[in-house]
């Protein structure tokens, strides 16, 4: 049972550049989020997805997009590199409507921009 | 400004002492959780409290949920040098998603 998957570990982008965080996940979860974690500030949350066709905003959610064309599939797009996005970034997910499903981390992805 | 607060962010504890750690949460939610994360690894969940006066226990962690004072406590008994990690608690905002504190970070010594 693989959970939540995430690639890439390591990444490094210049100013300007854009790229694709994927996740995946094997677990049939309704429920998958983007979180970004910094130092001293806990983790984030920049997009969420209750389902297939449907994303929201979170807490932080400029200068990303995402969309949901599956289940199992929530990939995170970064627009235009900018050195605050430099950061470690989980995908999560769990059961929309149980009250006792704690998220499932993937094992993040961490991004430098110079 | 909405946040969850932790408390202490950093501690250092000897082997075999007991210490507890606070997480001050904002909104009115019954439900807050733990999460353990060891260094450069992903968060495992530790506890799911859904509701007031809620006690869990798992080996030497202890987490408990007072919702009328919004005040969730994580106590450790006994510590021991495998408990060394950062640990998160987080609220239930809607649905699924969740505030985070900031996270305390445990280092136990021999």
């Amino acid at each position: 049972n693989a959970g939540v998957t995430q690639t890439p570990k390591f990444q490094v982008l210049k100013t300007g550049q854009s790229m694709t965080l994927q996740c995946a996940q094997d677990m049939n979860h309704e429920y998958m989020s983007w979180y970004r974690q910094d130092p001293g500030m806990g983790l984030r949350l920049i997009h969420y997805s209750v389902g297939a066709g449907i994303t929201d905003q979170g807490e932080v959610p400029n200068g990303y997009n995402v969309s949901r064309s599956t289940t199992e599939d929530f990939p995170l797009r970064l627009l235009s590199a900018a050195p605050s996005q430099t950061s470690v970034y989980f995908c999560a997910s769990s059961y929309v409507g149980s009250y006792n499903s704690p998220l499932h981390f993937g094992n993040g992805t961490r991004l430098t921009v110079t | 400004e909405l946040k969850v607060e932790q408390n202490p962010l950093f501690l250092s504890m000897q082997e075999g002492k007991n210490y507890t750690i606070y997480c001050n949460y904002s909104t009115t939610s019954d439900r807050l959780y733990w999460y353990r994360q060891d260094p450069g690894k992903s968060l495992e969940s530790l506890f799911v409290l859904l509701s007031n006066g809620a006690v869990k226990q798992e080996g030497r962690l202890m987490a408990s949920l007072d919702t009328k004072a919004r005040l969730s406590t994580l106590h450790i008994t006994a510590a021991v040098h495998d408990l060394s990690a950062t640990y998160f608690c987080a609220e239930s905002i809607s649905n699924n998603d969740m505030r985070f504190g900031a996270g305390t970070r445990l280092t136990v010594k021999p």
